[in-house]
């Protein structure tokens, strides 16, 4: 069975600085992996993911997130915090193997400090 | 291209009634997903869905909970005699056909319920 394990529930950072927010997953196939933005009372947007090839993985608003197969992980990371990247980041994994099932981290707040 | 649509967006039912939550997917989309949000917590899978076919429903409560997604028409996800336990968020997602998409999921603003 997939799972998902996102390390701190809050990460606040002052804005300007280095944004990581950490994620592990376990999968016994190889995984497809995601990140997701949620603002507050919106859906859930993609910001990145991981299917195959380079484990460094670009996605919007400048960040990118590496895919590390021996550490199981897939961490989010932003060179520098805008207020705007205030906001809900979940991890997820797919089964690619079908039908695309996906399970979600339990989410990680970010803050940002002017 | 509108994206994934949902409605209503605020639902109020009180104790022992029907809730009924609808999710048209975005256009060219012929596999939809449903998520639960409680407050504080992440998304659970509930259910996913073809067209006429329910392929995954193992994060389905085997009582109360339904979920279809006809030929013709919007995905609809119906809870009856709702319980408090139900408020959440209800979100939607939709994706190709295509595996080319490699299970990236396009979501709707959800459905927020609450049970009173």
């Amino acid at each position: 069975a997939q799972s998902v394990t996102q390390l701190g529930s809050h990460v606040s950072v002052s804005e300007g600085a280095l944004v990581l927010l950490r994620c592990n997953y376990s999968s016994s196939v190889p995984p497809y992996l995601f990140w997701y933005v949620q603002y507050p009372n919106q859906g859930l947007q993609l910001l990145l993911k991981y299917t195959t090839g380079a484990t460094l993985v670009k996605g919007i608003n400048g960040f990118e997130a590496e895919f590390k197969k021996s550490e199981t992980s897939f961490h989010l990371t932003k060179p520098s915090a805008h207020m705007s990247d205030a906001a809900e980041y979940f991890c997820a994994v797919s089964d690619r193997g079908g039908g695309f099932k996906t399970i979600f981290g339990a989410g990680t707040r970010l803050f940002v400090k002017a | 291209n509108a994206g994934v649509m949902q409605n209503p967006r605020h639902l109020v039912r009180r104790r022992g009634q029907e809730a009924r939550l609808r999710c048209s997917p975005m256009k060219g989309h012929s596999h939809v997903y449903w998520y639960r949000q409680l407050p504080e917590e992440g998304l659970k899978f509930m259910v996913y869905l073809q067209k006429e076919n329910i392929i995954d429903e193992s994060g389905m409560p085997k009582e109360r909970f339904s979920a279809e997604f006809p030929k013709e028409g919007p995905s609809i996800l119906r809870i009856q005699q709702v319980v408090r336990g139900d408020s959440a968020a209800y979100f939607c997602a939709s994706s190709p056909t295509s595996s080319g998409s490699a299970g990236e999921q396009y979501f709707g603003p959800g459905t927020r319920l609450t049970v009173t």
